[in-house]
């Protein structure tokens, strides 16, 4: 089965920190992907990545990054966070022959 | 744009009743449709995809889903729900260079 691994299930830290979420795929999937989940809104792509080293904007990216430098790890930065990015972060993978994306188990980040 | 629209927040059914979460999406080309389930503080679990061939796909835990081109709808169903099919219900369509597009989701209440 394809397993998708987020670092932490909860993190709280302060406003203005720096924050890593790490995610890892044992699948060898081309594509890795960062969304965003708050109720009402469904899932909002923050990043795409379809290679190592490449990533494309998605839909809210600002105050974010990523980075990918090995092809099973994707990591989202918050450069300096906000209490308007308290949400539920889920990553996700998928492969060039496989349509369907794999999803990890969630972090939930609450920014105080 | 690509986009899928969830209309309802809530289904409630009683259990042993057929299962409807409704979904139409408005995409250029063949759409490539799926559906995901999320279960309380966890991640997505995908459950069925179109692509293309039969209108009636057949997925996990006894779910299936029709798809209608003249109504561009995905409708998920089941007939006979159970009370552990309570869980929030995602539908989302490709795009782009595998991107997925989200409904808000749907909230689906199996009352015993």
């Amino acid at each position: 089965d394809v397993k998708v691994t987020q670092s932490s299930r909860y993190l709280v830290k302060r406003t203005g920190e720096k924050v890593f979420l790490e995610c890892v795929q044992d699948m060898d999937h081309e594509n890795m992907f960062w969304y965003r989940q708050d109720p009402g809104l469904g899932l909002r792509l923050i990043y795409f990545s379809y290679d190592v080293k490449m990533k494309e904007k998605g839909d809210i990216p600002e105050g974010y990054s990523v980075s990918r430098e090995k092809k099973e790890r994707f990591s989202l930065i918050l450069e300096s966070a906000s209490t308007n990015q308290t949400s539920m972060y889920l990553c996700a993978s998928s492969s060039l022959m496989n349509t369907e994306a794999f999803f990890g188990q969630g972090t939930r980040l609450t920014v105080v | 744009a690509q986009s899928v629209a969830q209309p309802e927040d809530q289904v409630n059914v009683a259990e042993g009743n057929p299962l409807t979460v409704k979904c139409t999406y408005s995409v250029s080309g063949n759409p490539y449709l799926f559906w995901y389930v999320q279960y309380p503080n966890r991640g997505l679990q995908f459950l069925l995809k179109y692509i293309t061939g039969d209108n009636l796909v057949k997925g996990s835990y006894g779910f299936e889903a029709e798809f209608n081109k003249s109504q561009t709808s995905f409708h998920l169903k089941k007939p006979s729900a159970l009370v552990s099919d309570s869980a929030l219900y995602f539908c989302a369509s490709r795009y782009g260079n595998n991107r997925l597009a989200f409904g808000k989701g749907n909230q689906v209440v199996v009352i015993p």
